[in-house]
């Protein structure tokens, strides 16, 4: 039982260029969730997914799409990466909508030079 | 925007000091999360306190939520250095389990 898992853990890009991000749970939670975390400034929603099928979007959603594959998966797509979000990512889920306890992966690290 | 304030920013003790970080609103949550998170990881959930007043122990780790349900403090006592981290309170916000956090509160606790 891995829990929240996450691809890549570090990633440089140059500005403009696109990449996703990806997470997988294993625990069978109906939702997901997309933050981001940059210093002084705690976590940052910027989508989530609360049940499979459904997206939408949390506090920070400009410049990022995201698709939830299946209920295991949900991925954050940057189609034209700038330095502002330069940040580190973190997905989440929650075995019920709106469930209060989020498991957290271990986050991946994106410089966008 | 609701928003959650810390504090201190920044808090560095020597091992067996007690402190105690603060997490305030200007508006009432119905319940408010405290989480701690090491360097690499993502964060863990420590408690969820939901009733005004509430008390909640965790070893040496004691949770208040306020009466008026617009902050709380997390104390700890005797700190380790294995409590060093950054320990985040958050708060629901409308639906969906959707959560606002606070900025933090690095603690270091040295040997």
């Amino acid at each position: 039982n891995a829990g929240v898992t996450q691809t890549p853990k570090f990633q440089v890009l140059k500005t403009g260029q696109s990449m996703t991000l990806q997470c997988a749970q294993d625990m069978n939670h109906n939702s997901m969730y997309w933050y981001r975390q940059d210093p002084g400034m705690g976590l940052r929603l910027i989508y989530y997914s609360a049940s499979e099928g459904t997206t939408d979007k949390g506090e920070v959603p400009n410049g990022y799409n995201v698709s939830r594959l299946n209920k295991r998966e949900f991925s954050l797509r940057l189609e034209s990466a700038a330095p502002s979000q330069t940040s580190v990512y973190f997905c989440a889920s929650s075995e019920e909508t709106g469930g209060l306890r989020q498991y957290f992966g271990p986050g991946t690290r994106l410089t966008v030079t | 925007t609701q928003l959650l304030e810390q504090s201190p920013q920044f808090l560095s003790i020597q091992e067996g000091e007690n402190l105690t970080v603060y997490c305030n609103s200007s508006s009432v949550f119905s319940s408010l999360q405290w989480y701690r998170q090491e360097p690499g990881e993502g964060p863990v959930l420590l408690v969820t306190v939901v009733t005004g007043g509430e008390v909640k122990k965790l070893k040496r780790l004691t949770f208040q939520f306020g009466d008026a349900r617009k902050d709380s403090s997390l104390h700890i006592t005797a700190a380790q250095p294995g409590d060093t981290g950054l320990y985040l309170c958050a708060r629901t916000r409308g639906s969906y389990g959707k959560l606002t956090f606070g900025q933090g509160t690095i603690l270091t606790v040295h040997p």
